[in-house]
């Protein structure tokens, strides 16, 4: 089993709003990750997870704050976000050991913000 | 900062004929993964590849990691209509063990 589940699948949301976006794996995987995608674009990095402590954060604005509560689950809170951030957002997860690198990749949340 | 150049950026092809891309850099990867997106899905992860000059298939489907660590191809032999979609390679990097992306291959077969 490789899956990598995300809700919401949608989510419309107002600059003043605050909301969560979840994901989840049952794979015993110890990397987690949330990447950012645009139309036609390749997903771009935002936050890496390793063994449940944040080991990235590529410069990501303060509105968003991600969360990793336990091993399978990875939260990233949305507050006071701008037109320019809707985008499909990803979660990934790996095993992140030597020969065993692969990223598996969630169905995403197509976030609009108005 | 590492990136990686996939060509061709798009592809028209009839159904039945093979398909060819590649991904190139200037700097070395301990790692190539070839990913397939459909429109409003996440990236499926293809062929996953670890040493140099490896080649692997899975089904219809051939990637080989270049002898230099410095590019990767993917195969796609007799294409059907399900084919379509944007195919990513992503090489990793054994200095900051981020994923790096290239801009895509969207590929559109004809019935």
């Amino acid at each position: 089993d490789t899956e990598v589940t995300q809700t919401p699948k949608h989510l419309v949301m107002g600059m003043t709003n605050k909301k969560s976006l979840k994901c989840e794996q049952h794979m015993g995987h110890r990397a987690m990750y949330w990447y950012k995608q645009k139309a036609k674009k390749p997903p771009e990095l935002m936050f890496v997870y390793s063994y449940e402590k944040l080991s990235i954060n590529e410069s990501v604005p303060s509105r968003f704050s991600p969360e990793c509560p336990n091993s399978s689950l990875l939260n990233l809170h949305l507050h006071a976000l701008q037109p320019e951030d809707s985008a499909l957002y990803l979660c990934a997860s790996s095993y992140q050991r030597e020969g065993s690198y692969e990223q598996y990749f969630g169905p995403g949340t197509r976030l609009t913000v108005t | 900062g590492q990136q990686l150049n996939q060509s061709p950026q798009s592809m028209f092809i009839q159904e039945g004929e093979d398909v060819s891309m590649n991904c190139t850099s200037s700097s070395i990867f301990n790692t190539w993964l070839w990913y397939k997106q459909d429109p409003g899905e996440g990236p499926v992860l293809l062929i996953a590849l670890y040493k140099a000059g490896e080649l692997t298939s899975n089904g219809r489907l051939t990637a080989q990691f270049g002898i230099t660590r410095k590019d990767s191809f993917l195969n796609i032999s007799a294409s059907i209509p399900s084919d379509v979609g944007i195919y990513f390679c992503a090489g990793r990097s054994s200095n900051t063990g981020k994923l790096i992306f290239g801009q895509g291959t969207t590929l559109q077969v004809k019935p």
